[in-house]
């Protein structure tokens, strides 16, 4: 456990909503990350922070925004969900290029 | 840009049998590589990581794994399988520069047979 919580963990929401997830961490880790797991696909980057306000695209960040304003909290809000962006979603932090990557709980969204 | 393959998605092994997990990596420089194992339901636990030095790495379980430049691979092995460590593994890859942002493979589903 490294002090990692998603929120919610489970939620249902229709096409078109928007939808935000809630990553929080109590170890002022530098560095968060947002992967969604899809099978077939593995886990995929969707964005990455390395600070407070300092943020970046990953590898599928299509119609997905995050916002970090406190160390301790990642959001990723999916501006108008859609049925392709149904997934499980995990959150990852971790301290330094050496350092490992924990990984929190996860978050089963359902578009419909 | 890198790329992993693992190319068996499902492996069934006996208890007590060896047991050997592929990932092949692309990438243009040395990279670092990991093994993450997920049970049914949960997040990702870290197997055992590389990043430069001795080739053969210890992990937690048992689990070692040896990186072969020449053939760009990082394959998970334990000696001897137990009940418990059926499981989904996956092995990811990240540049040995700037963030850590993983590039993972699609896993391979592991079921251990009585």
């Amino acid at each position: 456990d490294a002090g990692i919580t998603q929120s919610p963990r489970h939620k249902v929401t229709e096409t078109g909503t928007p939808v935000t997830l809630r990553c929080h961490q109590t170890e002022n880790h530098r560095y968060m990350y947002w992967y969604r797991q899809d099978p077939g696909h593995g886990l995929r980057l969707i964005h990455y922070s390395y600070g407070v306000k300092d943020t970046d695209k990953g590898e599928v960040s299509d119609g997905y925004s995050v916002s970090r304003s406190k160390t301790e909290d990642f959001l990723l809000t999916l501006e108008s969900a859609t049925s392709s962006q149904t997934s499980v979603y995990f959150c990852a932090i971790n301290s330094g290029r050496q350092e490992t990557q924990y990984f929190g709980p996860g978050t089963r969204l359902l578009v419909l | 840009a890198q790329s992993v393959t693992q190319p068996d998605i499902h492996i069934t092994v006996s208890e007590g049998a060896s047991l050997e997990l592929r990932c092949n990596y692309s990438y243009g420089a040395t990279p670092y590589l990991f093994w993450y194992v997920q049970s049914p339901g949960q997040g990702l636990q870290l197997l055992l990581k590389y990043f430069s030095g001795d080739t053969l790495v210890q992990g937690i379980k048992g689990f070692e794994a040896e990186f072969k430049r020449s053939q760009s691979s990082f394959n998970l092995r334990k000696p001897s399988v137990h009940w418990s460590d059926a499981a989904e593994y996956f092995c990811a890859v990240a540049e040995n520069t700037g963030f850590q942002k993983l590039v993972f493979g699609t896993g391979t589903r592991l079921l251990v047979s009585p």
